[in-house]
């Protein structure tokens, strides 16, 4: 059964220097979703897109944090500087909207811990 | 900010009780669908119901959805300890393509 895979799965670093995590959806996949889920919490969107193009971004932090999908299919999000603050578990999911199905399939997620 | 709020926040039942869990929206929505996670791991879709449904069942589970007091359950029935994880509701509201999800029930199935 095809997934959505992300990496790393964990990532330790200190604070005020830079991570960068990756994604790659499930094949035909053209929606993709990052979240950032702070223990104990739901997850809480990031940025969406559809194909290379930047549907949702209004909860990025856009002073640093970034995020790309160039050719439309895997996406990087990157964090520069780090921050406390920024110490989270970070989902990527995909979905197929054009199939008329709604549900979201996520990776496993990338643990970040800042230091 | 999170749209849903589960409750109760967590729960703890034995082996083979059923576990009902329960979730609250605030806007008109598409549809509300649930999901699982395990420690540390994504999350992993349950099942979703529409707007204008209102009961739905996939093995042993079964999701009530109730427009009016914008309000959804997840029962799980015969529980089993590889239940154990924790579960989010998660809306789709009209006019977006984005989910919003619950605080979640951390579920323990002790056996």
């Amino acid at each position: 059964e095809a997934e959505v895979a992300q990496s790393p799965r964990y990532k330790i670093t200190e604070k005020s220097q830079a991570v960068a995590f990756w994604c790659d959806p499930i094949s035909g996949h053209a929606t993709l979703y990052w979240y950032r889920q702070i223990l104990g919490q739901g997850p809480e969107l990031l940025v969406q897109f559809q194909d290379e193009s930047v549907v949702d971004d209004s909860q990025l932090p856009k002073d640093r944090f970034s995020a790309e999908r160039l050719k439309g299919v895997d996406s990087t999000l990157k964090i520069q500087p780090a921050e406390l603050g920024d110490s989270a578990m970070y989902l990527c999911a995909s979905t197929n909207r054009t199939s008329g199905r709604a549900e979201q399939f996520f990776g496993p997620g990338t643990r970040l811990t800042v230091l | 900010s999170q749209q849903g709020e589960e409750d109760p926040q967590a729960l703890s039942i034995q082996e083979g009780e059923n576990a009902t869990m329960n979730c609250s929206y605030k806007t008109s929505i598409n549809n509300l669908q649930w999901y699982r996670q395990n420690s540390g791991r994504g999350l992993v879709h349950l099942i979703l119901i529409r707007s204008n449904e209102r009961e739905k069942h996939s093995g042993r589970l079964r999701v009530t959805l109730d427009t009016s007091k914008k309000s959804s359950s997840l029962l799980i029935t015969a529980s089993r300890a590889a239940d154990t994880a924790s579960y989010f509701c998660a809306t789709d509201p009209r006019g977006s393509e984005k989910l919003v999800f619950g605080k979640g029930t951390k579920l323990t199935v002790n056996p």
